[in-house]
C-alpha cells in the first residue's frame, strides 16, 4: 500500500532533550515536506526537500533540522525543543514539486 | 508574502449544500487545492484548480476560482455527516516551490 509513515505518532518529552521525528514513504517521490498544524493557523511549511541531499528552508524552520540521505526517509529533527514547538506535525511527499502531495497521519509533540 | 485565509467555522444541516470559501493574495498562484482533514487523519486532496480555470465540478463537489477577486470557494452538495472536517484551502505558484494554507475551515453536518 502506497503511504506515507511517521512515528512516534505522539510524544510528550522536556524541554532540551533531543528528539527526531521520522518520516518514510514507499512511492517512490522525490519531494518531501514538513508541517505544522497549529489551531487557528493552518499548516506551516518547516522544511522541504526535493531529492537527496536537498534541502530548504519553508516558512517556520527555526528549531528544526532535516536530512534527506535516501530518497524514502526525512526526518525532522528538534535539538533542543522547547514548549513552543509543541504542535501537530505532518510530513509530506510527493512525485515532483506541485504535483498532489500525500500527508502522513501526524504526529502529536508536546514539550514540557 | 502570500497569504491565505479561510472563515473558521461552517454549520450545515444534512442534505443542504456547504459553501466554504477561501481568499489569497498571491497573485501569481497557478494552482489552488482543496484538502479535508478528518479528525486524527492526515489531509486528503480532494481537488484542485489551474489559475485559467472558472470553474471545475466532480461529482458532488465543485470549485469556483474568482481570479480577479483572488476567490475560491468549495460547494459540497447533498452534504452528508461523513463530511464533517477541516477544509484547507492551499495555493502553490508557479515555481511550485511551496505549498500555502489557509487556517482551515472546520465543517459540521448535523443530521
Amino acid at each position: 500500500e502506497a503511504q506515507v509513515t511517521q512515528n512516534p505518532r505522539y510524544l510528550i518529552t522536556v524541554t532540551g532533550k533531543k528528539l527526531t521525528v521520522t518520516c518514510s514513504q514507499n512511492m517512490n517521490h522525490e519531494y518531501m515536506s514538513w508541517y505544522r498544524q497549529d489551531p487557528g493557523l493552518g499548516l506551516r511549511q518547516i522544511y522541504y526537500s526535493m531529492n537527496v541531499e536537498v534541502t530548504d528552508k519553508g516558512d517556520v524552520p527555526e528549531g528544526y533540522k532535516v536530512s534527506r540521505k535516501e530518497k524514502r526517509n526525512f526526518p525532522l529533527i528538534l535539538e533542543s525543543p522547547s514548549p513552543n514547538q509543541t504542535s501537530l506535525y505532518f510530513c509530506a511527499s510527493s512525485l515532483a514539486q506541485g504535483s498532489e502531495q500525500y500527508f502522513g497521519p501526524g504526529t502529536r509533540l508536546t514539550v514540557t | 508574502g502570500e497569504d491565505v485565509e479561510q472563515s473558521l467555522f461552517l454549520s450545515v444541516r444534512e442534505g443542504d449544500s456547504s459553501v466554504i470559501n477561501c481568499t489569497y493574495t498571491d497573485s501569481s498562484s497557478t494552482y489552488l487545492y482543496w484538502y479535508k482533514q478528518e479528525p486524527g487523519a492526515g489531509l486528503q486532496l480532494l481537488t484542485y484548480i489551474f489559475s485559467n480555470m472558472d470553474m471545475k465540478q466532480d461529482q458532488r463537489l465543485t470549485v469556483l476560482l474568482n481570479k480577479k477577486d483572488k476567490h475560491l470557494s468549495l460547494r459540497i452538495a447533498d452534504t452528508q455527516t461523513g463530511d464533517s472536517a477541516i477544509y484547507f484551502c492551499a495555493e502553490t505558484n508557479t515555481g511550485f516551490q511551496k505549498l500555502v494554507f489557509g487556517t482551515g475551515t472546520r465543517l459540521l453536518v448535523s443530521p
